[in-house]
């Protein structure tokens, strides 16, 4: 079974650019959840979509936004890129009924020049 | 707010020794608890979860046990090797939420 996947592996970008990135869930998982590892910052959750919509959204600014297409894959998009938006992005997924874990990607290296 | 709080690290350990890293909670309902494993250059491993007190969550030697009456959950495993070097993540999810709260990691390193 494929585990999450996440594209691309790094995407480097200057201040004021947008950015996009790319989740695919586990195979069965409706859920898709999006995390930002930041140096110094740790792991927050940022957005949870299920079912295509945005269901719940971490304490981030309106700037960073996604949608869920109908094949449970995600988008996560960075619009006016500032320095401090340089760090891994952690996709998941899970089962959306019950006490079910979330299961991770790889992540994405964003880099802001 | 719900916070989780880990022990500092990084934490050095000779391969056989006995490992316990410390994980505290705070959270105003009844969360599901988890232990992450992050190995270099790649995403979050689930290791092992307890959903409710006294649970004993285990896998691949790793145990942890939920204790609501200290809101501790700390990981501890019998004889580490050199292939547990890594940083390892504890948190939580309240009751009813699905975003996960994490601690600040610990990093493993295990020399031979």
């Amino acid at each position: 079974e494929a585990g999450v996947t996440q594209s691309p592996t790094h995407l480097i970008k200057t201040r004021g650019q947008q950015a996009t990135l790319r989740c695919s869930p586990i195979s069965g998982h409706t859920s898709v959840y999006w995390y930002q590892q930041a140096l110094g910052l740790g792991l927050q959750f940022l957005l949870w979509y299920d079912e295509g919509e945005e269901r719940n959204r971490g304490n981030f600014p309106p700037r960073f936004s996604g949608r869920q297409f109908p094949n449970y894959s995600s988008e996560l998009n960075v619009n006016a890129l500032e320095l401090e938006d340089s760090a891994l992005y952690l996709c998941a997924s899970s089962l959306v009924s019950g006490d079910q874990p979330q299961h991770f990607g790889d992540g994405t290296r964003l880099s802001i020049l | 707010g719900d916070s989780v709080t880990q022990m500092e690290g990084p934490v050095t350990l000779s391969e056989e020794a006995f490992l316990t890293i410390n994980c505290t909670y705070t959270a105003t309902g009844y969360p599901s608890l988890f232990w992450y494993v992050q190995y270099p250059g790649e995403g979050l491993q689930l290791l092992l979860k307890a959903t409710k007190a006294d649970d004993k969550g285990s896998n691949k030697g790793f145990e942890a046990t939920y204790r609501k009456e200290t809101t501790s959950f700390h990981l501890e495993k019998g004889s580490v090797q050199v292939s547990d070097s890594a940083v390892y993540f504890c948190a939580l999810r309240e009751a009813g939420r699905r975003a996960l709260t994490f601690g600040s990691g610990t990093r493993l390193q295990v020399q031979p």
